[in-house]
């Protein structure tokens, strides 16, 4: 049981480069969530999927898509990468079993835009 | 979510007990008391969580007050490896939004 499993680990990007954080979790939840960390600070929700073919914004969703195809899998696009997206970005997962909603977190991609 | 208070940082000598306090006055009755930290450069980790009973598990123990105003996170016997920050969290049953990740308190543990 892996858990969450996210790919990259690190990467650097051009400005306006394109790329594809893959996240994936193996515990058969329903619910994942894409939050991005800048330093020293706090976590922020990106976007969220209560299931698969439903995805919802979050507090800081502007330059970012994201889809859910399967239960699996819940990849998040960065389309025209500027500086501002430099961060950590952390994929989670939660059952929502019983109304409680404690989330699994992967290890983090750490993403440089230069 | 309800808005909670913790102390910016503490130290605990390792092998002792560290107890870490949240206040959370504004509580409102659904709402459980999360605890995650976030060790350095990980992601975060769920700890524990309760609604009014103490709550224990392999990790820790969590005591909420009778009034459920304000909780504390007991790691019975500190190692190094708990150095991280600890985030108390109002979270309503039901809700599947994200939480809400405060500035937590820094634990440091002593060797």
């Amino acid at each position: 049981n892996a858990g969450v499993t996210q790919t990259p680990k690190f990467r650097i990007l051009k400005i306006g480069q394109s790329m594809t954080l893959q996240c994936a979790q193996d515990m058969n939840h329903n619910y994942m969530y894409w939050y991005r960390q800048d330093p020293g600070m706090g976590l922020k929700l990106i976007y969220y999927s209560v299931g698969a073919g439903i995805t919802d914004k979050g507090e800081v969703p502007n330059g970012y898509n994201v889809s859910r195809s399967t239960t699996e899998d819940f990849p998040l696009r960065l389309e025209l990468a500027a500086p501002s997206q430099t961060s950590v970005y952390f994929c989670a997962s939660s059952s929502g079993l019983g109304g409680l909603y404690e989330q699994y977190f992967g290890p983090g991609t750490r993403l440089t835009v230069t | 979510d309800a808005k909670t208070t913790q102390p910016t940082s503490m130290d605990c000598a390792e092998g002792r007990a560290a107890n870490l306090p949240c206040n959370h006055s504004t509580i409102s009755g659904n709402e459980y008391v999360y605890w995650y930290r976030q060790i350095h450069s990980q992601g975060p980790q769920y700890i524990i969580h309760g609604l009014k009973n103490n709550e224990t598990n392999e990790m820790a123990s969590l005591i909420i007050t009778e009034d459920r105003k304000s909780s504390t996170l007991i790691l019975p016997h500190a190692t190094l490896r708990d150095t991280a920050v600890y985030y108390c969290i109002g979270h309503p049953s039901g809700s599947a939004r994200q939480l809400t990740f405060g500035s937590g308190t820094q634990l440091t543990v002593l060797p």
